[in-house]
């Protein structure tokens, strides 16, 4: 089955900047998108189709695509950004989505 | 606004059965693809399943695949999954969500908990 693979943490200083990647076979067919979730709460959307953002989202959050590699870029981290982080995509089919196992960010 | 309410959650027996729904409100439900989603607990997300906008399409992913069905109610704006023989590794919170005009899960709804358990 199709896996996407994104590192368990990552660590930061406020101010600065995080990078969270994700990796998959189809990644260079298919969308990516990012989601958000604080302890206790359901998920965020905050990068859609690789690179866009939705409305409400703030400007640090960036997306973007290489090849078999999507990543999420936090600008000028905050402590309110600390949260658990899932790149999600699909197959080459387009048929089973599919969420990587998630990256932790904690803001020093 | 976008409201998704999912309920029908709660303790089961492996083997056993259980169907949860999601009310959806704040929008053209039969214009929109659905999804479930699935968190165990302390675990990362599980994609589940997806339905299409009329109902005519629908895709699993493979640990339920043969187990769970998806079905909608355009009349009723409500989204079910029916699940059989659960398992215990089915224990999880379930959210259905909903797919965004520019794509991705745009709305969630706040998860029902359920947990396979003798």
């Amino acid at each position: 089955s199709y896996e996407l693979t994104q590192p368990p943490s990552v660590s930061v200083s406020p101010g600065q900047t995080a990078r969270i990647t994700c990796s998959g076979d189809a990644l260079p067919k298919q969308y990516a998108y990012w989601y958000q979730q604080k302890p206790g709460q359901a998920p965020v959307l905050v990068i859609y189709k690789d690179s866009e953002r939705p409305s409400g989202i703030p400007e640090r959050f960036s997306g973007s695509s290489s090849g078999t590699t999507v990543t999420l870029t936090i600008s000028g981290v905050q402590a309110e950004d600390e949260a658990d982080y899932y790149c999600q995509s699909a197959d080459s089919s387009g048929t089973c989505w599919v969420f990587g196992g998630g990256t932790k960010l904690t803001v020093l | 606004q976008v409201q998704l309410v999912e309920s029908g959650g709660g303790v089961v027996q492996p083997g056993r059965s259980l169907r949860l729904s999601c009310a959806a409100s704040g929008f053209t439900f039969s214009s929109y693809g659905m999804h479930w989603v699935r968190q165990a607990p302390g675990k990362g997300l599980e994609w589940v399943a997806v339905i299409s906008y009329d109902g005519s399409n629908k895709y699993y992913a493979d640990s339920v695949k043969g187990r769970f069905t998806i079905s909608r109610d355009n009349s009723k704006n409500t989204l079910y999954l029916q699940m059989n023989s659960l398992r215990a590794e089915d224990t999880a919170v379930y959210y259905c969500a909903k797919v965004g005009t520019l794509g991705g899960l745009i709305n969630w709804g706040q998860g029902t908990l359920v947990t396979v358990s003798s």
